[in-house]
């Protein structure tokens, strides 16, 4: 079973309006974190926004907020007055617990949705 | 602001032949991890290093793969008979420690094309 479902492959926003990317996980840990990353036809992998699980409050990161329905188990990013910028493909992202020998924990990525923004 | 840097950024080698990907974590981070990303595909956990020894690995981290932080800054990848199929962004992360630790900050890639 997929631990990160994104479910969009893609997604059309117009400049200037919001817009929602869906991410679902899957886990049995109580302890958990959330992550977004946003990756520009450039390649890199830059880091958005973080929900750990016991945060109470949904995430916000500048024009970033999530989400975050814990029964639910999903992770939406919302993104906020869309610049052209932001056309790139985003990964939803889950650390698991903590591994051992004191690894902070690897990271499961969704398959990502490519965000398209027109002018 | 500090980041994760990597280098070659492109690097093109024969089947068989050894490469070893380069990393430079953020200086007073403590976890480092290698990732790749076939074309098209979605991230994939390889490795996690801390206190100078592997944490986890994932099924694709095999024998012919090793880590190594030769010294207080460089963190390398070596593939030593690489396959077709190695063909991958490969990235370096790092994270920790104190407030934000959770974070993994990746470094921009390292394309490799294995011919």
């Amino acid at each position: 079973a997929q631990k990160i479902t994104q479910t969009q492959p893609g997604m059309f926003v117009q400049e200037k309006e919001a817009v929602t990317l869906d991410c679902t996980y899957d886990t049995s840990d109580p302890s958990y974190g959330l992550f977004w990353y946003k990756q520009p036809s450039s390649g890199e992998m830059i880091f958005l926004i973080y929900q750990g699980s016991y945060d109470e409050q949904n995430a916000t990161e500048g024009r970033y907020s999530l989400n975050f329905q814990k029964a639910r188990k999903s992770t939406n990013l919302v993104i906020s007055a869309s610049q052209l910028g932001d056309s790139a493909m985003y990964f939803c992202a889950m650390r698991e617990g903590r591994g051992g020998g004191g690894s902070q924990g690897n990271l499961i990525f969704g398959k990502g949705t490519k965000l398209s923004v027109k002018p | 602001e500090p980041e994760v840097t990597q280098t070659p950024s492109h690097q093109v080698t024969q089947m068989g032949q050894e490469v070893i990907l380069r990393c430079v974590p953020i200086s007073n981070h403590l976890y480092f991890y290698w990732y790749r990303q076939i074309l098209g595909q979605k991230v994939e956990f390889l490795v996690s290093f801390y206190n100078n020894e592997i944490s986890e690995k994932s099924e694709i981290f095999d024998d012919q793969f090793s880590v190594e932080r030769p010294d207080g800054s460089n963190f390398t990848l070596k593939i030593r008979s690489t396959k077709l199929e190695d063909s991958a962004m490969y990235f370096c992360a790092s994270s920790g420690p104190g407030q934000g630790r959770e974070t993994q900050y990746f470094g921009p890639g390292t394309r490799l094309l294995v011919l």
